[in-house]
C-alpha cells in the first residue's frame, strides 16, 4: 500500500491557539516527508519538510514530528494567526523510482 | 529562483473534446509532475517524468496522455473530455531524478470546465 492518510479535512481554531494535522502512511520505506500549504487561489508551497532519521523539526512557528514506527507524522502549527488560514497537504515518498503521495488535505480556518 | 508557467490559466471543453495543458518550468529541473486537485481529493498524480523524452504512471494516467518533449516543458493531454468535469491541474517540477526526496515547486495551475 502506498496511500496517506490526513485527518482532519477540516480544522477550525481561535486565533492564537495552536493547531495539529496528523497523517499516516503506508510504505514502511518511505523516507522524506513534506507539508506544503496552499492559500486560496495559490500554488502549494512547501513549509516544512522532515526526513527519516529526525524525530522532530521546528522552523518559524511549525513543528513536524515522526513516528516511524507508528508510521505517523504530524504538524503543529504554534500561536496560528489569520494568515495560517490555508489548505495543508501532507505527502510522503521513499527511496529512488517511488514518488510523493499526498494526503487529501485539511482546510485550516483560523478564526479572530 | 526560478518559475513554473502553465497554459492556459482557464480552458473550457466540449465533452470528447482532447484538450492539451502545457507547462515550463526555468528551473532546470530533471522531474517534472502533473496532478489533478479536486474538491476533498488531495492532489493525485497523473503522469511524472525523470528527464527529457521519459514518462512515467502515476496513480491516474488513464484517460490522459504526456509528452516531455524537452527538460523544460511537459505537456499533459485529456484523450476525451467528460462531460461536467470540473478540476484544477497542476505542474510540478523537482530536482530529483528518480523518487520523490525533494521539495515540488508548483505552477499556477489550469482550471478545466467541461460543458
Amino acid at each position: 500500500g502506498e496511500q496517506v492518510e490526513q485527518l482532519p479535512s477540516i480544522l477550525r481554531v481561535q486565533e492564537g491557539s495552536s493547531a495539529s494535522i496528523n497523517c499516516t502512511y503506508e510504505n514502511s520505506a518511505s523516507n522524506y516527508f513534506p507539508w506544503y500549504k496552499q492559500e486560496p487561489g495559490e500554488n502549494p508551497k512547501l513549509i516544512i519538510d522532515i526526513r527519516s532519521n529526525m524525530e522532530r523539526k521546528q522552523t518559524q512557528g511549525l513543528i513536524v514530528l515522526l513516528d516511524k514506527k507508528a508510521k505517523r507524522f504530524s504538524l503543529h502549527i504554534t500561536d496560528t494567526q489569520p494568515g495560517d488560514s490555508a489548505m495543508y497537504f501532507c505527502a510522503a515518498s521513499g527511496n529512488s523510482g517511488t514518488y510523493q503521495r499526498f494526503g487529501t488535505g485539511t482546510k485550516l480556518q483560523v478564526v479572530p | 529562483g526560478g518559475i513554473i508557467t502553465q497554459t492556459p490559466k482557464f480552458l473550457i471543453g466540449q465533452e470528447g473534446q482532447k484538450l492539451t495543458l502545457k507547462c515550463q518550468q526555468n528551473f532546470n529541473h530533471d522531474t517534472m509532475y502533473w496532478y489533478r486537485q479536486d474538491s476533498g481529493k488531495g492532489l493525485r498524480l497523473i503522469y511524472y517524468s525523470i528527464t527529457e523524452n521519459d514518462l512515467q504512471k502515476g496513480d491516474l494516467s488513464e484517460g490522459y496522455d504526456a509528452s516531455r518533449e524537452k527538460k523544460s516543458s511537459f505537456s499533459l493531454t485529456v484523450t476525451s473530455a467528460q462531460k461536467n468535469e470540473m478540476a484544477v491541474f497542476l505542474c510540478a517540477s523537482s530536482i530529483v531524478g528518480t523518487g520523490g526526496e525533494a521539495e515540488q515547486f508548483f505552477g499556477p495551475g489550469t482550471r478545466l470546465t467541461v460543458l
